[in-house]
């Protein structure tokens, strides 16, 4: 089946660690997208990517890295200068040309730092 | 800048009918989009409306579309428990990015 997964759906951190969320898809979509969504906030775009090897700060990059070395896969880091890690994290992909782009959604990764 | 605001909140009985409202800023959008989230999941596309169209219906779900006004509304006819969800509006344009409202969440009471 087509689709976008993410893993682990949920991961616990110590604080000063970094961690690697993992998002594949399998859609042939050349844009992905890596969210956070914290209670009563929506969703903030972290980075993009609109094509391999290419990627752009979102509206809260800071704390954050990624990287885009294969078209199915735009895993994204959470380093240790990211103040307030815990949220869950959302990745997505959608076409890059064309009038809809749609976004479609991963299951989403649950991030706790103790 | 670009902004999307929604209600945060509403609570309707089981079979009546839910309207969630939304309105946004960018006068470019091509696109707007009704996405519905469950606890603890990801985002699925309810619907979407192309720009130059005033409403699009979609079996239970309408669409309506005030340009003018830049409202969007999501109308849930014979709501039911299982559309008890977060619902979030979203604005596309010329950018790959989509703009997301802070989402509403819908309580639906038997």
């Amino acid at each position: 089946d087509g689709g976008i997964t993410q893993s682990p759906k949920y991961l616990f951190r110590k604080e000063g660690q970094n961690v690697t969320l993992s998002c594949e898809q399998n859609l042939n979509h050349d844009a992905m997208y890596w969210y956070r969504q914290d209670p009563g906030q929506g969703l903030r775009l972290i980075y993009y990517s609109q094509i391999v090897n290419d990627f752009q700060k979102g509206d809260i990059a800071e704390g954050y890295s990624v990287s885009r070395e294969k078209k199915e896969s735009f895993p994204l880091t959470v380093t240790s200068a990211q103040k307030n890690p815990t949220a869950f994290y959302l990745c997505a992909s959608s076409p890059r040309t064309g009038g809809l782009r749609e976004q479609f959604f991963g299951p989403g990764t649950r991030l706790t730092v103790l | 800048g670009e902004d999307v605001e929604q209600s945060l909140f509403l609570s309707v009985r089981e079979g009546d009918s839910s309207v969630i409202n939304c309105t946004y800023t960018d006068s470019s959008s091509t696109y707007l989009y009704w996405y519905k989230q469950e606890p603890g999941a990801g985002l699925q596309l309810l619907t979407y409306i192309f720009s130059n169209m005033d409403m699009k219906q979609d079996q239970r779900l309408t669409v309506l579309l005030n340009k003018k006004d830049k409202h969007l509304s999501l109308r849930i006819a014979d709501t039911q428990t299982g559309d008890s969800a977060i619902y979030f509006c979203a604005e596309g344009g010329a950018t790959n990015k989509l703009i997301f409202g802070t989402g509403t969440l819908l309580a639906v009471q038997p």
